[in-house]
């Protein structure tokens, strides 16, 4: 079963728009994070999020975190053509045991020149 | 793409068949993972390998067994292809700090797996 789900499921905007999706989750976590796929790539690592911070920034990323809603959001400023891909949520639980990740069904960001 | 490949890239076979994934890594991680991703699902975890020779499953283990006799390569084994296995399938590694303790995984290109 998954752990995350993104909503939007697909999101189109203009260049120069910001984008923003979000997460929902279940159970309590250790972190999130944020990958990005771009279209028959594999996943590539965005961000990472400790259930301890309530924001994160990254270039023209920012990521918002509220475990008491168990909810994310992936904010995308300035959107560029280039961002177009596949976003995915992924958590990381347990207290002991924090190897495995469990991932959202993520959003497809389509950014129009 | 922290040193990770996978073999085949693209596969055509018919069900009943045996098929064997690899994923090799150059950077001596602990870790690797083999996951499927399907429309509607996402990422989801097959089995992953905690060490050579240590292995545990994941969420969709039925169907495929994994093997590990050497830290850089990690084999997905489908025993009897069947079209239910019909995907794209990712290795990953994750990334090992012995200080600070990362959860960040990294990925392979996929393999693309037909079944018949």
């Amino acid at each position: 079963s998954q752990q995350g789900e993104e909503d939007p499921q697909a999101l189109s905007i203009q260049e120069g728009e910001n984008a923003t999706m979000n997460c929902s989750y279940k159970t309590s976590i250790n972190n999130l994070q944020w990958y990005r796929q771009n279209s028959g790539r594999g996943l590539v690592h965005l961000i990472l999020i400790r259930s301890n911070e309530r924001e994160k920034h990254s270039g023209r990323l920012r990521v918002t975190l509220d475990t008491s809603k168990k909810s994310s959001s992936l904010l995308i400023t300035a959107s560029r053509a280039a961002d177009t891909a596949s976003y995915f949520c992924a958590t990381a639980s347990g207290a002991y045991n924090t190897d495995k990740l469990i991932f959202g069904t993520g959003t497809r960001l389509q950014v129009f020149p | 793409d922290a040193g990770i490949t996978q073999s085949p890239r693209h596969k055509v076979t018919e069900t009943g068949t045996p098929v064997t994934l690899r994923c090799h890594q150059t950077e001596n991680h602990r870790y690797m993972y083999w996951y499927r991703q399907d429309p509607g699902h996402g990422l989801r975890l097959i089995h992953y390998s905690y060490g050579v020779k240590d292995t545990d499953k994941g969420e969709v283990s039925d169907g495929y067994s994994v093997s590990r006799s050497k830290t850089e390569d990690f084999l997905l084994t489908l025993e009897s292809a069947t079209s239910s296995q019909t995907s794209v399938y990712f290795c990953a590694i994750r990334e090992s700090e012995l200080i600070k303790k990362s959860d960040t995984q990294y990925f392979g290109p996929g393999t693309r797996l037909t079944v018949l």
